[in-house]
């Protein structure tokens, strides 16, 4: 089955700063990446997705990349604010509907001001 | 308001003594999913149900069971919990037409077994 690998486990940076979290996937039929955001003692919420006949996508600050050859994928987050500090997790799934979610570990974020 | 609500939101129980937890969801979505996240291991999926009657098997499905009579509600039963099951639990829903993948998540219940 799948398996999501998710680095680093945690990431400290300086306000503004920018901050790269990348995942690896295991199951090459795997076709939609979501990335969710989880603030303490809250639910995860989604942030950005990716399907695989798209190599990147944006949103403001946020950009997901991928690489379907590598079976890796990005979260880039530019000119980072202390509201970005969360728990961000990526997933995988390889199912057409995109149901079963394979969840990477997730990488605490710290943006200091 | 489109949501997902759970609860309990917290409960502490001891060993053996069986347990629901309701999950239910407004926006008339196919799918509902249950996970459990404990520290380091990140998000694992317990059970899906595409839709009414339909359930399936996640990744860590032992212990658990659950039933999907109506659309709306997808309860986590725990027949005879163990303190191996103390965890957060998600439930999440999401709609299967269109391209919308979003799944939406509960504010989770978090359960410690004694």
């Amino acid at each position: 089955g799948e398996n999501v690998e998710q680095h680093p486990s945690t990431l400290s940076v300086q306000e503004g700063d920018s901050a790269v979290i990348k995942c690896t996937y295991s199951d090459s039929a795997s076709n939609y990446f979501p990335w969710y955001k989880q603030e303490l003692g809250k639910r995860p919420q989604l942030i950005i997705d990716i399907r695989s006949n798209v190599g990147e996508k944006k949103d403001q600050r946020i950009a997901v990349t991928l690489n379907k050859t590598a079976k890796h994928f990005s979260l880039h987050i530019t000119e980072t604010q202390p509201e970005d500090s969360a728990v961000y997790f990526c997933a995988a799934s390889s199912d057409q509907a995109g149901t079963a979610l394979i969840f990477g570990k997730g990488t605490t974020l710290s943006v200091s001001s | 308001e489109a949501q997902v609500t759970q609860n309990p939101r917290y409960l502490i129980t001891v060993t053996g003594k069986k347990l629901t937890v309701t999950c239910s969801q407004n926006m008339n979505h196919e799918y509902m999913s249950w996970y459990r996240q404990d520290p380091g291991l990140g998000l694992r999926q317990i059970y899906y149900s595409m839709n009414v009657e339909v359930t399936d098997k996640g990744d860590v499905p032992e212990g658990y069971k659950v039933s999907r009579k109506e659309k709306r509600n997808f309860p986590l039963i725990l027949e005879s919990p163990s303190p191996n099951q103390t965890s957060l639990y998600f439930c999440a829903s999401r709609g299967l037409a269109g391209g919308d993948n979003e799944q939406f998540f509960g504010p989770g219940t978090r359960l410690t077994v004694l």
